[in-house]
């Protein structure tokens, strides 16, 4: 089975400081996206990447930054972190296209709650 | 632009009930649709998946139908138990390698 982990379940940290989110999947997925979920707005796509060195912007990148320096690991960065970073984040993986990820789809892993004071 | 929505957005049954929940998407170009489980704090667990080719899909006491044609997707849920209790996120991949996530179903099953 894909396994995509997220190195932590629960974080605190203050304002201003630098946030990283770190993200691994072990089956040589070539896609791999971070999320934020809020109640009431559902899962929101911050960024993605098809390819190591590689990303592209989702729906809300502002103050996110990301780095894929290997295959199987994708990091999420808040440069400054700020309350309204306060949030369930996801990390997700994929085959790249055609009939890998039409077959297999997603895979999530298990969440990281960040809180930010 | 895809459209994904989920009706309704919450849902409380007695244990034992089957149930089904609705997930509808406005362009039927896509590769397949996904069924997720999301428990409270949680990540999401991927439970059925069908490709655009497929009709449905079956796990267990799960069965996800889905029809291109009028943009419409079931997940049947047969003798429900107070552990199926979750929220359900229905997802669909058009070609553009990006979910497409309805708003999810919160389901409570009361014992």
């Amino acid at each position: 089975d894909v396994k995509v982990t997220q190195s932590s379940r629960y974080l605190v940290k203050r304002t201003g400081e630098k946030v990283f989110l770190e993200c691994v999947q072990d089956m040589d997925h070539e896609n791999m996206f971070w999320y934020r979920q809020d109640p009431g707005l559902g899962l929101r796509l911050i960024y993605f990447s098809y390819d190591v060195k590689m990303k592209e912007k989702g729906d809300i990148p502002e103050g996110y930054s990301v780095s894929r320096e290997k295959k199987e690991r994708f990091s999420l960065i808040l440069e400054s972190a700020s309350t309204n970073q306060t949030s369930m984040y996801l990390c997700a993986s994929s085959y790249l296209s055609g009939q890998p990820t039409s077959a297999h789809g997603y895979t999530f892993g298990s969440g990281t709650r960040l809180t930010v004071v | 632009k895809q459209e994904v929505t989920q009706i309704p957005a919450a849902l409380s049954v007695p244990e034992g009930e089957n149930l089904v929940l609705n997930c509808s998407f406005t362009d039927s170009a896509i590769y397949n649709l996904q069924w997720f489980r999301q428990d409270p704090g949680k990540g999401l667990t991927s439970l059925l998946l069908i490709q655009s080719s497929q009709r449905e899909q079956t796990s267990g006491r799960l069965n996800a139908s889905l029809d291109k044609s009028s943009g419409r997707s079931t997940l049947y849920i047969a003798a429900s138990q107070p552990g199926d209790s979750a929220t359900y996120l229905c997802a669909v991949l058009p070609g553009a390698q990006k979910l497409v996530f309805g708003q999810g179903t919160r389901l409570t099953i009361n014992p």
